[in-house]
């Protein structure tokens, strides 16, 4: 079946430094991929997505590429903020299934 | 303002007390799901809906019964809560499945003792 492996946290950093947060999957056909964010005691927010190989997802400064041959969507930030906190979920959905698979999660705690 | 809501936020029940979590979006959505969330192992998918009156099993659908009578409502139901069952449970709804965003409710946190 479909999985995603995510890097285990938490992950502290400091403001302004570099983020990459380690996803990889395996998935029947090719699917599409999600970064989603939860900020304490809220739902998840998507926070970008892919579609296709080669694709490379952005929003609020982050960015993951969709890389078939690694079967990877890394997320990566240039420059974290203390409100960039959170909680952060990397997904899948095959095509031709309605299932949603998540990782387990990667906590991010940036300290000023 | 599109949303998705739950009800209850908080619940605190007992063993073998039949309990309905509903959930309901405002955005004509076809897609809705339900998932577990439990420390270390991430969400978990329980039930989805393509549409009314369709419904499949997700990853963990033991002890849980989902209805799809309405387009904008999908209840949760356990008809004898166990304490496994104790989890915080996030409703979701997407306009359809596959590329799209899925709109994610505040959350259910469940104590079964």
């Amino acid at each position: 079946g479909d999985s995603v492996t995510q890097m285990e946290g938490p992950v502290t950093l400091s403001e302004e430094a570099f983020l990459t947060i380690n996803c990889t999957y395996t998935a029947t056909g090719y699917p599409s991929l999600f970064w989603y964010v939860q900020y304490p005691g809220e739902g998840l927010q998507l926070l970008l997505k892919a579609t296709k190989a080669d694709d490379k997802g952005s929003n609020k400064g982050f960015e993951a590429t969709y890389r078939k041959e690694t079967t990877s969507f890394h997320l990566e930030k240039g420059s974290v903020q203390v409100s960039d906190s959170a909680v952060y979920f990397c997904a899948l959905i095959s095509r031709g299934y309605q299932k949603v698979t998540f990782g387990t999660g990667t906590k991010l705690q940036v300290i000023p | 303002e599109a949303q998705v809501t739950q009800n209850p936020r908080y619940l605190i029940t007992v063993t073998g007390k039949k309990l309905t979590v509903t959930c309901s979006q405002n955005m004509n959505h076809e897609y809705m799901s339900w998932y577990r969330q439990d420390p270390g192992l991430g969400l978990r998918q329980i039930y989805y809906s393509m549409n009314v009156e369709v419904t499949d099993k997700g990853d963990v659908p033991e002890g849980y019964k989902v209805s799809r009578k309405e387009k904008r409502n999908f209840p949760l139901i356990l008809e004898s809560p166990s304490p496994n069952q104790t989890s915080l449970y996030f409703c979701a709804s997407s306009l359809t499945q596959g590329v799209d965003e899925q709109y994610f409710g505040p959350g259910t946190r469940l104590t079964v003792t």
